[in-house]
């Protein structure tokens, strides 16, 4: 079955503390996977979309790549402003997958 | 440009109520899907709709359909509610062509079933 997983699902940074988020996932047919950011009670915005592995896309203090099995959201020497859940999803013909987000917390 | 926007904002039914959720596509964009997101998880896929036709289905039950209008809009109806569709409903546009399923989100209606 299909499966998209992130990791952690929470994570605590202080400001300027670099890391990175994972979404691994298995699926028969990916047609891209996408990452958004969502803040509490809204919808989530659009990021990046990535198609193939070895593909990386950057924007401002975020760095995007792909891998057959998972794809890594790196967040260099982030603010507090970043604060927010990270959502990953792949797209298997018609079929948007989520993973459960990855809570981003960054203290100043 | 005009992004997704979806109506209303809050709801508050009770057990076995109907419901009917609406969206806005962002301009130029001919395909909607509708998400159901519960509280601490990501967003599930209940279906999408393009050229006003059911285009993909998630794992929901057909008490859940939906309508897309000529005009891009659409509507997501939930026929006898139950608790535990209490929820943030979100509806997502994009523009449906080979290769890309890039979708924009609204702010989402919160469902509350009491």
């Amino acid at each position: 079955e299909d499966q998209v997983t992130q990791s952690p699902e929470a994570l605590r940074l202080q400001e300027g503390e670099s890391s990175s988020l994972n979404c691994s996932y298995t699926v028969s047919g990916l047609r891209g996977l996408f990452w958004y950011r969502q803040d509490p009670g809204k919808g989530p915005e659009f990021l990046f979309t990535l198609y193939s592995a070895g593909e990386e896309k950057e924007k401002e203090r975020l760095k995007a790549t792909l891998t057959k099995k998972e794809s890594f959201l790196h967040i260099t020497a982030p603010k507090p402003e970043d604060s927010a859940t990270y959502l990953c999803a792949v797209d298997n013909n018609n079929d948007m997958r989520f993973g459960a987000g990855t809570r981003l917390t960054v203290k100043p | 440009e005009t992004g997704v926007t979806q109506s209303p904002t809050h709801l508050i039914k009770t057990r076995g109520q109907q419901v009917t959720l609406r969206c806005s596509s962002q301009s130029g964009h001919n395909t909607v899907s509708w998400y159901q997101q519960a509280l601490g998880q990501g967003p599930q896929f209940i279906f999408q709709y393009y050229r006003e036709e059911e285009n993909g289905r998630g794992n929901f039950p057909p008490r859940f359909s939906g309508l897309q209008f000529p005009n891009y809009s659409s509507e997501l109806n939930v026929n006898a509610l139950e608790l535990d569709d209490s929820a943030l409903y979100l509806c997502a546009s994009s523009f449906r062509f080979a290769g890309t399923n890039e979708q924009f989100f609204g702010p989402g209606t919160r469902l509350t079933v009491l």
